[in-house]
């Protein structure tokens, strides 16, 4: 099955700079990868995600970029703020239309924004 | 409703006793999981349901964890003669096949 790892665990960053998190994916059918993102106490909700017939997705200040020949993708905040602080999880499946393809989840990155 | 409800939010039992989580998805969503979350821990797979298709139990940690969902709908979690280590927030989430997962609030089980 899918095996998606991810780094790094815990993310510092100076409120203004960016972050980045990356995940590795091992099944190369996978086709559609998301990132949620759960604040402390709250449910894990999507923030944006990426299909494997693009490379990169913007919106506002976060975007996705996706290597598939290298089976990895990443996550990029700029400017980030306080309330971006969270844990983030990414994820992968394939074939999204087709039963028994589930979702994998990476490890979770802890992002604390200081400000 | 709107979004996927689960019941009880806040579960505390003592030790050996069962307990049943209920997850009620979004209405049409083909697929259904269960997820463990531990204090300030990733989310711990359990049990996904897809359609008619058999469930993927691979995530369940002991025998004493079961699921169903019945007529493709409510799913419910059962814990028997629970642990202290089964202390945690059950997050179930359901989808339109594998598409953008929709978690609900979870149940947080203390086992004293």
């Amino acid at each position: 099955g899918e095996n998606v790892e991810q780094h790094p665990s815990t993310l510092s960053v100076q409120e203004g700079d960016s972050a980045v998190i990356k995940c590795t994916y091992s099944d190369s059918a996978s086709n559609y990868f998301p990132w949620y993102k759960q604040e402390l106490g709250k449910r894990p909700q999507l923030i944006i995600d990426i299909r494997s017939n693009v490379g990169e997705k913007k919106d506002q200040r976060i975007a996705v970029t996706l290597n598939k020949t290298a089976k990895h993708f990443s996550l990029h905040i700029t400017e980030t703020q306080p309330e971006d602080s969270a844990v983030y999880f990414c994820a992968a499946s394939k074939d999204v239309k087709a039963a028994g393809n589930k979702l994998t989840f990476g490890g979770g990155t802890r992002v604390l924004v200081k400000p | 409703g709107a979004g996927v409800s689960q019941s009880p939010s806040n579960k505390v039992t003592e030790k050996g006793k069962d307990v049943e989580l209920r997850c009620d998805p979004i209405s049409g969503h083909t697929a259904l999981y269960w997820y463990r979350q531990s204090l300030g821990q990733g989310l711990e797979f359990l049990i996904y349901f897809q359609g008619n298709s058999a469930p993927d139990k691979s995530g369940l940690p002991s025998d004493r964890f079961s699921a169903e969902r019945t007529g493709g709908s409510v799913s419910t979690l059962t814990i028997q003669r629970t642990q202290q280590e089964d202390s945690a927030v059950y997050l179930c989430a359901s989808s339109f096949f594998a598409t953008e997962l929709f978690f609900g609030e979870g149940s947080r089980l203390t086992v004293l």
